[in-house]
């Protein structure tokens, strides 16, 4: 079965633009996270969806950022904006339900500010 | 903020050596998790160990817990060109959060 996907693998934009980043999760995963990575450093949890809601946004570094999951499947991340320091890789991962134990990676959105 | 701390930050072995990297952390916890990461995108899981289990394995790996120390660690053995890449743990201490480190570089010469 397919994985996790993620689009686009990358993403050029300046300081000052709009940037959307689309999750398509594993099929029936209700769980969705997102991370973000900072070069040389590991993921760090950005937002939790339990099905269509944000169970947990409590790792969005601020209001310019924001996700939504308006079916209970694919999630956007939205950065309104964009500051050079949002310049990451951003990781979506999903898992079974609440108690699925495993997160399940995609590959990622590389997101370069200029 | 950054649970788990890695170490080292890097290794380097000769291909057939075995690789061990330690992971630290500070709150009690659900599991420990490793994943590894090639290339810096998408994180592949390796293994989970539970907060009552102390060792674990799976192929070639394996992973020990020390919930009174907080830590555990990772051993690669007989290591391939094709365990280069970094590696990762990650704490889940609540019902679905992960709290990952900076991770260890791990490459493995030919």
């Amino acid at each position: 079965g397919a994985g996790v996907s993620q689009t686009p693998s990358n993403k050029v934009t300046e300081k000052g633009k709009y940037v959307e980043l689309r999750c398509d999760p594993i099929s029936g995963h209700t769980a969705l996270y997102w991370y973000r990575q900072s070069l040389g450093q590991g993921p760090e949890f950005l937002i939790y969806f339990q099905g269509t809601g944000a169970a947990d946004d409590s790792g969005l570094p601020n209001d310019r950022f924001f996700a939504v999951r308006p079916e209970g499947s694919v999630s956007t991340l939205k950065i309104q904006r964009t500051e050079r320091g949002d310049s990451a890789v951003y990781l979506c991962a999903s898992s079974s339900g609440q108690g699925g134990e495993t997160q399940y990676f995609g590959p990622g959105t590389r997101l370069l500010v200029l | 903020s950054q649970q788990g701390e890695e170490d080292p930050q890097a290794l380097s072995i000769q291909e057939g050596e075995n690789a061990t990297m330690n992971c630290s952390y500070k709150t009690s916890i659900n599991n420990l998790q490793w994943y590894r990461q090639n290339s810096g995108r998408g994180l592949v899981h390796l293994i989970l160990i539970r907060s009552n289990e102390r060792e674990k394995h799976s192929g070639r790996l394996r992973v020990t817990l020390d919930t009174s120390k907080k830590s555990s660690s990772l051993l690669i053995t007989a290591s391939r060109a094709a365990d280069t890449a970094s590696y990762f743990c990650a704490t889940r201490y609540n019902d679905y959060k992960l709290s990952f480190g900076a991770g260890t570089t791990v490459t493995v010469r030919a």
